[in-house]
């Protein structure tokens, strides 16, 4: 089934651990996104993508990194977590037929 | 820079009232124009964009240039409408996706 996947929904981790938030999307999509949100409030753009091996930059300053080495797969990289970190990450592709996008359920990260 | 305003953080309509929710954006060339929606523990997904031109669950949004504005608009508010709406522009250029701040739309009984 078409869809955007992200893991994990949930995760709770110590400061100055490395983690990664994982993002796969099976409808082939060229962009892709990275949001983080906390809750009821505005979206910041952190990242995205317009393809394999393209990255950039959003409009949120963000200690973390990310990759595109396969069109489905964009994942976002903490090399050490904060509790400032805390959050919900969403992830988003766009395309198809009207260039719609699609949002991931989102993964809610907690850094005690 | 593209930018997104939603000047509205909460509003709060009586059901059976019109609703108007604000958008207005800043970019210099042709924008791609979104709505979407965020029910209670549920992702975000798209109500509407403006080169459909389409209605949907009874909202209609309408791109007015001359105002960089994209307000969302629905005649009679129902119970169900309670969410919070983001309004989103995408630049062709570099496929940059932005989103306003977001209103939390209420409806009351």
């Amino acid at each position: 089934e078409a869809d955007i996947y992200q893991t994990p929904r949930y995760l709770v981790i110590g400061t100055g651990k490395k983690i990664t938030l994982e993002c796969s999307q099976t409808m082939g999509h060229d962009k892709m996104y990275w949001y983080q949100q906390d809750p009821g409030m505005e979206l910041h753009l952190i990242h995205y993508s317009y393809g394999v091996n393209s990255t950039e930059k959003g409009d949120l300053s963000s200690e973390s990194t990310v990759s595109r080495i396969r069109t489905e797969h964009f994942p976002l990289t903490l090399e050490s977590a904060r509790p400032s970190h805390t959050s919900q990450y969403l992830c988003a592709s766009r395309g198809g037929a009207g260039n719609t996008i699609y949002f991931g359920e989102g993964s809610w990260l907690t850094v005690v | 820079a593209q930018r997104v305003t939603q000047p509205e953080k909460l509003l709060s309509v009586f059901k059976g009232a019109p609703v108007e929710l604000k958008c207005n954006y800043s970019y210099s060339g042709s924008p791609e124009l979104f709505w979407y929606v965020q029910y209670s523990r549920q992702r975000l997904q798209l109500l509407l964009r403006h080169i459909s031109r389409e209605s949907i669950k009874g909202f209609t949004a309408d791109l007015n240039k001359g105002e960089t504005s994209f307000h969302l608009k629905k005649p009679f508010a129902q119970e169900e409408d309670s969410a919070m709406y983001y309004c989103a522009l995408v630049n062709f250029g570099n496929e940059k996706l932005t989103f306003g701040t977001g209103t939390r739309l209420t409806i009351i009984p």
